[in-house]
């Protein structure tokens, strides 16, 4: 089936840094997102990406889609302590009707005050 | 801001029983999904539902699961007789049919245990 590959696992980090995570894929996707979990909670959309190469803001948070539509990256600058998290990338192919997503294994972030 | 919502947010039950997940999408929106999270995993797939039937489901979701919309604002996810497992969070989402077609919004999930 497909999968989507996440690195790094996990980032240590000093507040003020920036980061960035990325997502590959074997397959081509039609739409990637990005979600944020913090414990105990469910994911919360951070930016969808539609078109291949696209490049999109959110504040802080920037991604872009990749042209081969089998990759993306997700940048954070100048972070916070509330950006601690798990980050996962989401891809999905909207066909017709309902259309599930599939999920990376997520990186989880660690920010060092 | 409207959201999803879920109840309740954590079931303990005994294997073997029966449990039903609720939740509320988003009022505008047209296509349900049912998501699970084993501890420490990533985010898996179990169904989607649309039009009052199932769009797509996982081989995860078998014959022990079921999902109904009963009326115009709830749907839910049954597990008929739960086995060990089962134990995870739950997520329900919803996406909308025109403009923001194909963002997926998540409830806060449904922490299930089975002992």
């Amino acid at each position: 089936g497909q999968q989507l590959n996440q690195s790094p696992q996990s980032m240590f980090i000093q507040e003020g840094e920036d980061v960035s995570m990325n997502c590959t894929s074997s397959s081509i996707f039609n739409t990637w997102l990005w979600y944020k979990q913090d414990p105990g909670e469910g994911p919360v959309l951070l930016i969808a990406l539609y078109k291949a190469g696209e490049l999109t803001s959110n504040g802080r948070l920037t991604a872009q889609f990749g042209i081969t539509r089998k990759d993306s990256f997700l940048n954070i600058s100048a972070s916070i302590p509330s950006d601690v998290g798990i980050y996962f990338c989401a891809g999905q192919n909207w066909i017709q009707g309902a259309q599930k997503l599939v999920f990376g294994q997520g990186t989880r972030l660690t920010i060092n005050p | 801001e409207p959201e999803v919502t879920q109840t309740p947010s954590h079931q303990v039950t005994q294997m073997g029983q029966e449990v039903i997940l609720r939740c509320v999408p988003i009022s505008n929106h047209l296509y349900f999904y049912w998501y699970r999270q084993i501890l420490g995993q990533k985010v898996e797939f179990l169904v989607s539902f649309y039009n009052n039937e199932i769009s797509e489901k996982s081989e995860i979701f078998d014959d022990q699961f079921s999902v109904e919309r009963p009326d115009g604002s709830n749907f839910t996810l049954k597990i008929r007789s739960t086995k060990l497992e089962d134990s995870a969070m739950y997520f329900c989402a919803s996406n909308e049919v025109r403009h923001r077609l194909y963002e997926q919004y998540f409830g806060p999930g449904t922490r299930l245990t089975v002992t």
